[in-house]
Order: structure tokens, then sequence, then C-alpha cells
């Protein structure tokens, strides 16, 4: 069945540090996906997109990959900041589709000083 | 503030009750979703509304489960005859159109007794 899973479910990375957080997808026929931030007792926050007809996407300290030979997807954190430390979530969707997104399972991002 | 606005923030209700989430998306933003999270877990699409199209409803769990958008704009999630597998947080989100960012609330945290 369709799946979005990610390879660590806990990242610990010094203040300043880049991090790398991982996803792999299983359905080829996905062209659209969506990295989110979660912090406790909150709501996703949107970080960045990218289409399947891209395979890099930056915006402000962030960077997007992805590969869809292999169907992984990576999040690249520059400089990371203790405001950084939060659950992060992949998720991916078909344009075809309605729209509705498949969410992995989350990985913790903790940020030491 | 502009974001999309879900109440009650909080809900502790008895097994076999009744209840209802509200869900205020963005203004202008004709497409809106409903997730369910579990504690730990990542989000699993619930129902889809696009502008005055049928909405996908294939992520409803069970026929206790129903939601309406009345006038395009605001959105009530019912559930019946609570259980308490029910218990969990349920999130709102709108985007502009389907297939672009999808913006959430804080969600509603539900608890079954």
């Amino acid at each position: 069945g369709e799946s979005v899973g990610l390879h660590l479910p806990t990242l610990s990375v010094q203040e300043g540090d880049n991090s790398i957080i991982n996803c792999a997808y299983s359905n080829s026929a996905s062209d659209y996906f969506i990295w989110y931030k979660q912090e406790s007792g909150k709501g996703p926050q949107f970080i960045i997109d990218i289409r399947s007809n891209m395979d890099k996407r930056q915006g402000q300290r962030v960077t997007v990959l992805l590969n869809k030979t292999v169907k992984h997807l990576s999040l690249q954190i520059a400089a990371t900041q203790p405001g950084d430390s939060a659950v992060y979530f992949c998720a991916e969707g078909r344009s075809s589709n309605t729209g509705k997104l498949i969410f992995g399972q989350g990985t913790t991002l903790q940020v030491k000083p | 503030g502009a974001g999309v606005s879900q109440s009650p923030s909080n809900k502790v209700t008895e097994k076999g009750k009744d209840v209802e989430l509200r869900c205020d998306p963005i203004s202008g933003h004709t497409a809106l979703y409903w997730y369910r999270q579990s504690l730990g877990q990542g989000l699993e699409f619930l129902i889809y509304f696009q502008g005055n199209s049928a909405p996908d409803k294939s992520g409803l769990p069970s026929d206790r489960f129903s939601a309406e958008r009345t006038g395009g704009s605001v959105s009530t999630l019912t559930i019946q005859r609570t259980q308490q597998e029910d218990s969990a947080v349920y999130l709102c989100a709108s985007s502009l159109r389907r297939n672009q960012p999808q913006h959430f609330g804080d969600g509603t945290r539900l608890s079954i007794l």
C-alpha cells in the first residue's frame, strides 16, 4: 500500500550545525511533496514544498531535495537553531487526486546548545 | 489572526456521546481538509471539501463520522456515539486550491472517557 516513511525517529544535532532529515516514499505516482514542522501542542507548520518536475528547491535556511529514481526526499536545515527543535513530517500527494496528503510518522529534531 | 481557527481546543466527553468540532478556514481558501493525529503518530486523512464539488470522504473511519461545509467556508466534523479509540487530535487545514500548500489550525484535542 501507500506509505511515506522516515529513516530515523530522532535526530540530535549541535546548534549551528546543518541538519538533514530523510524521507522515503513508495508511491511512484506521487508528484507533490511537502515538509511540515510541528511543535508540541500546535498544528503542523508549512516549511517548503516541491513538485516532481524539480529535484531541488531552496527556502530560507532550508533546502528540499527530491530523488525520484530512488523515491527519496530530504530536508536540509542550515545553521540549526534551538528554535528548530520540533517534529518534522514529510508528506506526499498526487495532483490527479483530491490533494489529500499522506504523512510519514515524523522525525524529532533535538538541537543541543 | 488570519490563520485556520479550530474550536474547541480541547474536548472531554463520555463514551457514547456525540461531539461536534468546528473549523474556520483561511479566508479565500477553497479547499478544506480534516485529518486525525493519534498520540505520537503522523496525520491520517479524513475528508476533503473543494468548492461545490462532492467531498472526498474516503478517509472517514466509520459511518459515525460525518462532516459538512456550509457556504464554502466554515466546516464541522461530527462524531456520533463516540468510542475510546476516537481519542486523538483532530486537525483542519485549508489551501487556496487543491494541490497547494495546506495550512493547519492547532487542532481539537478530543478525549473520550
